[in-house]
């Protein structure tokens, strides 16, 4: 069966530090990935999706960044955090279009 | 970007009753669907689904309807559980070219008193 692995659970990060959120899937090939970002109390805002290695796709011109590097390997990366970074950040997957995203156990991030 | 929303609406109902989630959806061109139930400190949690061609789909227990004249999805849950009691969100498919992406709506806040 197909499980998503997101690392780490919480993270507590200094203004200006760097950020490195990893998720790996595990019992599929060639999913689609996706990041989003909640805030408190709020919807989840799409922020990368990627349908293959290399291929990455930016919703919100912002201070993240997001990678690819192997098939069933997706990283959200950030050179200088800003406060407003701070967030509970989602790593998604599915294996086909016009199907549910399967959803890890998500990071919360709080820059301080 | 697209749509993050407002803080939480909420519905509040009694045990045993029937409730009902409303979501609007903003791309005519969106062909599928889903309910998703976010617990505290976790991530969402799929419910059901349903592709454009349809209009109403069934669950144990939960329904969804699909009005795309007016663009509305809707989530019926029968008898309403303590459990149950958690963030709904809708999500629409957007596809197009090399774009194929899940958009959530705000959420809704279900309390579910005992």
């Amino acid at each position: 069966s197909q499980t998503i692995h997101q690392w780490p659970a919480t993270l507590v990060q200094p203004v200006g530090s760097p950020l490195s959120l990893e998720c790996t899937v595990e019992g599929t090939s060639n999913p689609n990935l996706y990041w989003y970002r909640q805030a408190a109390g709020r919807g989840l805002q799409l922020l990368f999706y990627s349908v293959g290695i290399g291929q990455i796709s930016s919703e919100v011109p912002q201070n993240l960044s997001a990678s690819r590097p192997q098939d069933r390997q997706f990283i959200l990366s950030s050179k200088k955090l800003l406060l407003s970074d701070s967030g509970f950040y989602l790593c998604a997957w599915r294996d086909r279009i016009n199907s549910p995203l399967h959803f890890g156990n998500g990071t919360r991030l709080t820059v301080t | 970007g697209e749509s993050v929303g407002l803080h939480l609406p909420t519905l509040s109902v009694q045990e045993g009753d029937n409730s009902i989630i409303n979501c609007a959806y903003s791309n005519s061109a969106s062909d599928y669907f889903i309910w998703y139930k976010q617990e505290s400190g976790k991530g969402p949690q799929f419910i059901i689904d349903i592709r454009s061609n349809m209009d109403k789909r069934q669950g144990q227990r939960v329904t969804v309807l699909l009005n795309k004249t007016v663009k509305h999805l809707s989530l019926q849950i029968a008898a309403t559980q303590p459990g149950d009691s958690a963030v709904y969100f809708c999500a629409e498919n957007i596809r197009g070219g090399a774009t194929n992406k899940l958009i959530f709506g705000t959420g809704t806040l279900l309390a579910v008193q005992p």
